[in-house]
């Protein structure tokens, strides 16, 4: 079964300096892979969809994903505080009746 | 921003008690997830709907939770018999359509903490 992991688990940027995180996943096979927002006691926003190798941008937040290293990562340009919040990686199954599996995220925190 | 409406935001249930929460999926969305966010971050699939019928569920679901996304109604899941480790956040989502490559939006949650 699919499994997921990001890391770091947390990370402390300065306001404007790029922050960078990743996930790995255990099943080359995927195709969908998405990168969500949760801010606290809210609901996931999402961020970036992306579906083939390289990089997909959507305003500041840009994925890369590398299936044969079983790794994607997203890149927030120039960070504010208000982008403090826990990011998911998100993986669809490729089998079956798809599902979302989803990393334990990581809590970034954005210094003024 | 998602418009999957979520309600109660939060509810207090002791054990044993049912504890019930409903979703509005956005319109248009025929496909609706929910999903249980424990305090660690940990996602676990519960249940998926397309239109009203289920399309997979987990066994803990099967067993102790009922749900169910009647036409032109809320979905809604309940659990029949809260326990303490049902602590959590129970996220909605929902789909334009059932293939993978779509995007779930979500609701905010509703938060249950079973005393």
């Amino acid at each position: 079964q699919q499994k997921v992991q990001q890391s770091p688990e947390s990370l402390t940027v300065s306001e404007g300096a790029m922050a960078s995180l990743n996930c790995t996943f255990s099943d080359g096979t995927s195709n969908n892979f998405r990168w969500y927002r949760q801010h606290s006691a809210k609901g996931l926003e999402v961020l970036v969809s992306i579906f083939s190798d390289g990089e997909k941008e959507e305003g500041r937040f840009t994925a890369h994903l590398n299936r044969a290293n079983l790794h994607v990562s997203l890149h927030i340009r120039e960070p504010q505080p208000s982008d403090s919040a826990v990011y998911l990686c998100a993986v669809s199954t490729s089998s079956g009746s798809w599902q979302l599996i989803f990393g334990s995220g990581t809590q970034l925190t954005v210094m003024p | 921003n998602s418009k999957v409406i979520q309600t109660p935001r939060y509810l207090v249930k002791g054990q044993g008690q049912k504890a019930k929460m409903r979703c509005i999926p956005e319109k248009g969305h025929p496909v609706v997830f929910w999903y249980q966010q424990n305090k660690n971050n940990e996602f676990k699939f519960l249940i998926n709907f397309q239109n009203q019928e289920v399309l997979q569920q987990i066994d803990m679901t099967e067993k102790r939770f009922s749900a169910e996304c009647p036409s032109n109604s809320p979905c809604s899941l309940e659990i029949q018999s809260s326990e303490a480790g049902d602590s959590a956040l129970y996220l909605c989502a929902s789909s334009p359509t059932g293939g993978s490559e779509n995007t779930l939006y979500f609701g905010e949650g509703s938060r249950l903490i079973v005393v």
